[in-house]
């Protein structure tokens, strides 16, 4: 079936530094989405974005977040500085319009 | 509080057997309610959405919904062990956004 994919799988950084992690959404999907799941928690929503504005995002999107889909090519979350907090596994998701969201197999942040 | 929540934290069930998970929604204004499947070291993948009030029945999973209750519940006949994973109900909102609310998951094993 169609495949979400995301780059890297797993992220080790210091504090303060930037990461970005990058989707490789389902090719014909327009809506796309990022949620987080700290370690032995629910996932949560983050943001959702389509035709190139951000949606809806949730109060755990901070302001240090953001995320963009330059050209039609990777959805890319940004997060600059990065916290302690922001640990975490984060997976990108895409639909085809407000229906069936297909996940990707998550990046592992880890902050140190 | 949670605005969804799922039984059991974890069942085990024979091969063969049934499974049955619940979920509980403490927000009327969810209209949409998902059931994900997590195989370990993948995202998320759909298993099938419900929105109306009864039963909804693909091969051998069937959801049931009751909106005055606020519950929905999904169960798996024959289960058989490539069903052992981590299930989540999700709900959604009437709105073009599509975020989804996870409850945290209930633990399926299947035993040969």
């Amino acid at each position: 079936g169609p495949k979400v994919l995301q780059i890297p799988s797993h992220q080790i950084i210091d504090m303060g530094q930037m990461v970005t992690l990058n989707c490789d959404p389902v090719s014909n999907h327009l809506y796309f989405y990022w949620y987080k799941q700290i370690l032995g928690q629910q996932m949560e929503f983050l943001v959702n974005f389509y035709n190139g504005k951000v949606m809806e995002k949730s109060k755990l999107f901070k302001d240090q977040f953001s995320v963009e889909r330059p050209d039609g090519s990777y959805f890319t979350l940004k997060i600059q500085p990065t916290a302690l907090e922001d640990s975490a596994v984060y997976f990108c998701a895409s639909s085809f319009m407000k229906y069936e969201q297909y996940f990707g197999p998550g990046t592992r942040l880890t902050v140190l | 509080q949670q605005k969804v929540q799922q039984s059991p934290e974890s069942l085990s069930v024979p091969e063969g057997g049934m499974a049955s998970l619940n979920c509980t929604s403490s927000d009327r204004n969810f209209q949409y309610f998902w059931w994900y499947r997590q195989h370990s070291g993948e995202g998320p993948k759909a298993l099938m959405s419900i929105f109306s009030d009864g039963d909804k029945k693909e091969g051998r999973f069937t959801a049931h919904l009751n909106k005055a209750s606020l519950h929905v519940s999904l169960h798996i006949r024959d289960s058989q062990p490539s069903d052992s994973a981590l299930y989540f109900c999700a709900a959604s909102y009437n709105t073009n956004t599509g975020k989804l609310t996870f409850g945290d998951g209930t633990v399926l094993t299947v035993k040969p």
